[in-house]
């Protein structure tokens, strides 16, 4: 399987602040990132899809402006929660795709955590 | 839309028995279904993925089959033991382009 790493695993941040996930593919060349997000006891959600060097595809619902995503390479993306709110606390995992197979390999996750 | 549903929340199994884990779909037949394993904290890992046009996959102690005209994938793990214990999920997508649809999962616990 893939390698894919995440960080921060763990962030706790204050209202209205800003915060930075990163996601990297160390092993392989991810064209496609999947950004999913998972609420206590409920199951992965997609939020957004992006191919290395275009704008992010949002899901309905997935507000563009306070989901950033920037996928400059192929080893890396991040999402920036902007203005983060109590609401947006939840575990945010990251999926690097770098070919054309169905199945996906997860980063271990960032619990994010907004007072 | 494809809905991707697993009944069952919790499950309970004494160890060494076959666990029978159920995954269904509400719409059109998925061009594959995949089944995934989360522990807690973490991200899910990828077990086995199985085609529409494809009755039964086998992997060690895990197999799966898909049930077109049931409209459901059956996912067993045979011989459990308790490091099985975890959330499975299903899953399908159209293709390797597309993101991930999860069903809610099913928490198996496997009782020594």
């Amino acid at each position: 399987g893939a390698v894919v790493s995440q960080h921060p695993s763990w962030v706790i941040c204050k209202s209205g602040t800003s915060v930075k996930i990163e996601c990297r593919s160390l092993d392989f060349q991810a064209t496609t990132m999947f950004w999913y997000r998972q609420f206590p006891k409920q199951s992965l959600m997609l939020m957004a899809t992006s191919n290395e060097g275009s704008k992010a595809t949002y899901e309905q619902g997935v507000e563009k402006d306070k989901f950033l995503i920037n996928h400059a390479s192929l080893t890396l993306s991040t999402l920036t929660v902007t203005s983060a709110h109590p609401e947006d606390s939840s575990f945010y995992i990251c999926s690097p795709q770098g070919t054309s197979r169905p199945e996906q390999y997860f980063g271990p996750g960032t619990r994010l955590t907004v007072t | 839309s494809q809905k991707i549903e697993q009944n069952s929340e919790a499950l309970n199994i004494q160890e060494g028995k076959t666990a029978t884990l159920t995954c269904n779909y509400t719409n059109y037949s998925p061009a594959y279904l995949q089944w995934y394993r989360q522990d807690p904290g973490r991200g899910p890992v990828f077990l086995l993925l199985i085609r529409e046009n494809e009755k039964e996959k086998r992997k060690e102690r895990l197999k799966v089959t898909f049930d077109t005209t049931l409209k459901q994938s059956l996912f067993h793990i045979t011989a459990s033991q308790p490091a099985d214990s975890a959330t499975y999920l299903c899953a399908h997508s159209g293709g390797g382009a597309d993101g991930l649809t999860f069903g809610k999962g099913t928490h198996l616990i496997i009782q020594p």
